[in-house]
């Protein structure tokens, strides 16, 4: 099955800095990788998503970047503000296939006012 | 908006009890899933459900079981509960062919 891998753990940045975060998968067959926010006190929440015909996608502040040839993908979040401190989860899946998806094991990044 | 709630937000149970945890989704999704999240092993599908009376296992099934008799409710049992599984449980939904979960809130089980 699907393996994907995250880094880091824990993350801390000073506001207004950049914040990237880096996941690796093992199925060559996924073609499908969002991420996920998760705020404390709620359920993961999507915040954008990539598909393996592209290889970066932009919306606002956050952009996500793939390699299909290497196996990994990266969240990059410009410009930190205090409300984007969560729990960062990446994930991967076959789209077409069984739809389900396999998690990173999450990043926790901090926000320094 | 999706909404997918769970029945509680905090559950404390005993060793040995059978535990019942609900999810109920508002959107017609035919898709239904549960996880447990364990700090440092991030989400770990435990079943799903594709349609009503339609389940499968997902990675770590074992001490679980599930049902799902209207499309809307899909339920996770804990037959007789242990410490280990001591977790956040999370339910989420999807429509079918689609990719985008839309997770409920959790519900935090401590087992004494």
């Amino acid at each position: 099955g699907e393996n994907v891998e995250q880094h880091p753990s824990t993350l801390s940045v000073q506001e207004g800095d950049s914040a990237v975060i880096k996941c690796t998968y093992s199925d060559s067959a996924s073609n499908y990788f969002p991420w996920y926010k998760q705020e404390l006190g709620k359920g993961p929440q999507l915040i954008i998503d990539i598909r393996s015909n592209v290889g970066e996608k932009k919306d606002q502040r956050i952009a996500v970047t793939l390699n299909k040839t290497a196996k990994h993908f990266s969240l990059h979040i410009t410009e930190t503000q205090p409300e984007d401190s969560a729990v960062y989860f990446c994930a991967a899946s076959n789209w077409g296939g069984a739809n389900n998806l396999f998690f990173g094991t999450g990043t926790r990044l901090t926000v320094i006012p | 908006d999706v909404k997918v709630t769970q029945s509680s937000r905090y559950l404390v149970k005993r060793t040995g009890e059978k535990v019942f945890l609900e999810c109920v989704q508002d959107m017609d999704h035919e898709n239904m899933f549960w996880y447990r999240q364990d700090p440092g092993l991030g989400l770990r599908l435990i079943y799903f459900s594709y349609d009503v009376k339609m389940k499968e296992k997902g990675d770590i099934p074992e001490g679980y079981s599930v049902s799902r008799e209207k499309k809307e409710r899909f339920s996770l049992i804990l037959e007789s509960a242990s410490t280990n599984q001591t977790s956040m449980y999370l339910c989420a939904s999807s429509l079918p062919g689609a990719d985008t979960q839309y997770f409920g809130p959790g519900t935090r089980l401590t087992v004494l």
